[in-house]
Parts: C-alpha cells; structure tokens; sequence
C-alpha cells in the first residue's frame, strides 16, 4: 500500500549544529515530494519541494536530497537555530490532488 | 498569515450536536482539502474538493459531510461525532494545473475539535 514514514519520531540537535530529517516512501509512481514544517498551535508550512527529475535541491539553510533508487527523502537544515525547532513532514504526491504525509519528525534544537 | 483562514480556532460539542467547520482562502486557488491529524499519527486527507466538485472522499464516516458552495469557501459538517473524533482539523488550498500533481499545499491554522 501507500505509505510514507520517518526513521527518527524525534531529533535534538545543539543549536549552531546541522540537523539531518529522514523519511522513506513506498509509492514509485510519486513525481513530487514536498518538506513542511509545523511549529506548535499552526498548520503545516511549505519549506522545500522536489520533482522527481533532481536529486537535490536548495534553498536557504534548508536542502532537500532525494535518492529515488532507495525511496528515500531528507532534510538538511544547516546551523539550526532555535526558531526551527518544530515538526517536520514529509510528503509524496504520487497522483494528483493527494498528499501522502508522513508521521513527522520533532526538531528541538538545545540552545 | 497563509491566506487560509479556518473558524473556529477551538470547538468543544457533545456527541449529539451539529456543528460546522468552515474555512475560506484568499489566494485564488482552484482546491480545498479537509485533513484530520491526530496525536502521533499522520495528516489523514479527508476531502478534495477541484472547482467545488468533490474529487477525493476517502472513507470517511457520514458524520463527517463537507460542503464547498464556491471555489473560495469549504465547510465541514458535524453531526454525532465520537470522542474519537477529537482531532486538528485542516484545511488546505492549491492550484492544480491540468495534466499535473498538485502544487503545493497552503494549510490554515486549523480547527481544534474536542467531543465529548
């Protein structure tokens, strides 16, 4: 079935620090994948997109690798600050109008 | 601010009440979303609604009815929920262009739903 989950349910970084966010996805067909984040009481954010055509792409302080061979997704985000502490989703599109998310994974970043 | 805007913010009703959601985006967008999120469980999409045709149910309960009278406006009927029911609920708009995946999603602040 359609599935898309996260290594890590949890991920404390020390600020200044790079943090790494891992996520699996199961559907092959999924062209487009997308990185949000969800700081508490708010809905999910977009960081960072990308099609399935790249492997890696950037933005600013954030970088999203996709390594299609392994349908594996990650997040990088560099010198991580304490306004990114937050939750961290992953998502597939592997058809149109449907989101397939992950679980999240929780960044705390430790001043 | 996202341009979706969701109300109410908290609702707390019994499990014989009707109650709705509603939810209104301001970016011109051509489809809504319902997503329901748990405690520890992933964002569960509820309904897709494209140019107020619904396009997306996925098994949800009939308890849970949507509504989308213009491309602008979504609401979520309630009517005798369970505690269970007791979630974060979601809305989202995009733009999906033809012949392609939809575009990226832009969530409201959600509407936070206690039954008790």
């Amino acid at each position: 079935g359609e599935s898309v989950g996260l290594h890590l349910p949890t991920l404390s970084v020390q600020e200044g620090d790079n943090s790494i966010i891992n996520c699996a996805y199961s559907n092959s067909a999924s062209d487009y994948f997308i990185w949000y984040k969800q700081e508490s009481g708010k809905g999910p954010q977009f960081i960072i997109d990308i099609r399935s055509n790249m492997d890696k792409r950037q933005g600013q302080r954030v970088t999203v690798l996709l390594n299609k061979t392994v349908k594996h997704l990650s997040l990088q985000i560099a010198a991580t600050q304490p306004g990114d502490s937050a939750v961290y989703f992953c998502a597939e599109i592997p058809s149109s109008y449907k989101l397939i998310f992950g679980s999240g994974t929780r960044l705390l970043v430790r001043p | 601010e996202t341009g979706v805007t969701q109300t109410p913010r908290h609702l707390v009703m019994g499990m014989t009440n009707k109650k709705s959601l509603k939810c209104e985006q301001h970016l011109g967008h051509n489809a809504m979303y319902w997503y329901k999120q748990s405690a520890k469980k992933p964002l569960e999409l509820m309904f897709v609604y494209s140019l107020e045709e619904r396009v997306e149910n996925n098994s949800v309960p009939s308890r849970f009815s949507p509504e989308c009278p213009n491309s602008s406006h979504l609401f979520l009927h309630l009517h005798t929920l369970q505690p269970e029911d007791s979630a974060l609920y979601l809305c989202a708009s995009s733009q999906v262009r033809e012949s392609a995946n939809t575009g990226e999603l832009f969530f409201g602040e959600g509407s936070r739903l206690t039954v008790l």
